[in-house]
């Protein structure tokens, strides 16, 4: 069995502070996990992905996450937030891209 | 363009009539995904596939049906649609299954736009 818990349904930051969006999962299984952004009206778009190599994952618009065993969690952040990081955040725990099972997302809003 | 299209993007209709959402990816990839979003429930995975003629069930797949019969249409079939089928789906296809180290500008699932189905 596997699930994935997001803390904080909404987030608000200002722009050009730190972004940190949480992601505590569990999984029977060594897990895969993923962050996805959803922009407003849009499909969703694979932010970064975690596949055992390397436990800082490095993604598409300077995003980071950090798997940590011991916490089980794949927080993922930014050093500087724009206005355009505003969207839905989802955080994901699957055998890939298939079998996967998606937290209930994190709106962040980014205040100028 | 690399695209994943869904149809239709909007549709209404009633309880118990049949009704199928196409999906179509033109990137030749072999793993293809329905998934429904519902407010305060995230994405829940309906039906994967992995290549033509071989799919799986997802967490919610009951009242679905699917079919790979060509690698680069997938489509969704409601049966029987009720109203707790209103939801908004979306359709992606990935080349890979995710599982090796990739960059996510590459190896990445490709999502389609959407569609907004409601059942009366």
């Amino acid at each position: 069995a596997q699930s994935v818990t997001q803390l904080g349904s909404h987030v608000s930051v200002s722009e050009g502070a730190l972004v940190l969006l949480r992601c505590n999962y569990s999984s029977s299984v060594p897990p895969y996990l993923f962050w996805y952004v959803q922009y407003p009206n849009q499909g969703l778009q694979l932010l970064l992905k975690y596949t055992s190599a390397a436990t800082l994952v490095k993604g598409i618009n300077d995003f980071e996450a950090e798997f940590k065993k011991s916490e089980t969690s794949f927080h993922l952040t930014k050093p500087s937030a724009h206005m355009s990081d505003a969207a839905e955040y989802f955080c994901a725990v699957g055998g890939g891209y298939q079998k996967v099972t998606f937290g209930t997302g994190t709106k962040l809003q980014v205040i100028p | 363009e690399a695209q994943v299209t869904q149809n239709p993007r909007y549709l209404i209709t009633v309880t118990g009539k049949k009704l199928t959402v196409t999906c179509s990816q033109n990137m030749n990839h072999e793993y293809m995904s329905w998934y429904r979003q519902d407010p305060g429930l995230g994405l829940r995975q309906i039906y994967y596939s992995m290549n033509v003629e071989v799919t799986d069930k997802g967490d919610v797949p009951e009242g679905y049906k699917v079919s790979r019969k060509e690698k680069r249409n997938f489509p969704l079939i409601l049966e029987s649609p009720s109203p707790n089928q209103t939801s908004l789906y979306f359709c992606a296809s990935s080349l890979t299954s995710g599982r090796a180290l990739g960059n996510p500008s590459t190896d990445t699932q490709y999502f389609g736009p959407g569609t907004r189905l409601t059942v009366l």
